[in-house]
């Protein structure tokens, strides 16, 4: 299958400094991807969705100011976590879709990124 | 709005047995269903999904998950667990866009 890649897939960092996280598809071209939330032991939250050339579309209760999302070109997107504090530490993944079809196209998600914030 | 849920938080399972993973779904319109795993610290491992046609769909390391619409249920199952088979499984459908959804998901544990 498509391969997502996600970096870094750690990160530690100090309350009020930014931390970006990039998001790339290896082996294809995604129109569209997506970045989830998942803190311990719980679900996926979807946090926004990237188009490539456009603002991403935030879901309800996500400041996009906080976390600005960037699709700069049809394999790369990147998650911006703004004056990070210790709440915002979480588990972080993005995933890409192939195709542009509504009923097609496959979603492939990159292995996360943990971000730890002191 | 499309849900999916995932009514156990832990299933257990002895290694060889037939084990299921039940997933309910709530959607409006035609359902995309998805199964996927989690091993910890990774991302997501794609399983199977329904689109259409046969209600019995074969996925990745000999699971298969039945959809049924009477019930709205699109449970996981294997027919002999292993302990590697041992996760974070999650039950997803297709939401607004091409996102999607995913239920809260299910730790499955197989012990030896």
């Amino acid at each position: 299958g498509a391969v997502v890649s996600q970096h870094p897939s750690w990160v530690i960092c100090k309350s009020g400094t930014s931390v970006k996280i990039e998001c790339r598809s290896l082996d294809f071209q995604a129109t569209t991807m997506f970045w989830y939330r998942q803190f311990p032991k719980q679900s996926l939250m979807l946090m926004a969705t990237s188009n490539e050339g456009s603002k991403a579309t935030y879901e309800q209760g996500v400041e996009k100011d906080k976390f600005l999302i960037n699709h700069a070109s049809l394999t790369l997107s990147t998650l911006t976590v703004t004056s990070a504090h210790p709440e915002d530490s979480s588990f972080y993944i993005c995933s890409a879709r192939t195709g542009t079809g509504v009923n097609t196209g496959e979603l492939f998600f990159g292995e996360g990124s943990r971000l730890t914030v002191l | 709005a499309q849900s999916v849920a995932q009514p156990e938080d832990q299933v257990n399972v002895a290694e060889g047995n037939p084990l299921t993973v039940k997933c309910t779904y709530s959607v409006s319109g035609n359902p995309y269903l998805f199964w996927y795993v989690q091993y910890p610290n990774r991302g997501l491992q794609f399983l199977l999904k329904y689109i259409t046609g046969d209600n019995l769909v074969k996925g990745s390391y000999g699971f298969e998950a039945e959809f049924n619409k009477s019930q709205t249920s699109f449970h996981l199952k294997k027919p002999s667990a292993l302990v590697s088979d041992s996760a974070l499984y999650f039950c997803a459908v297709r939401g607004r866009g091409t996102a999607l959804i995913f239920g809260k998901g299910t730790t499955l544990s197989v012990s030896s």
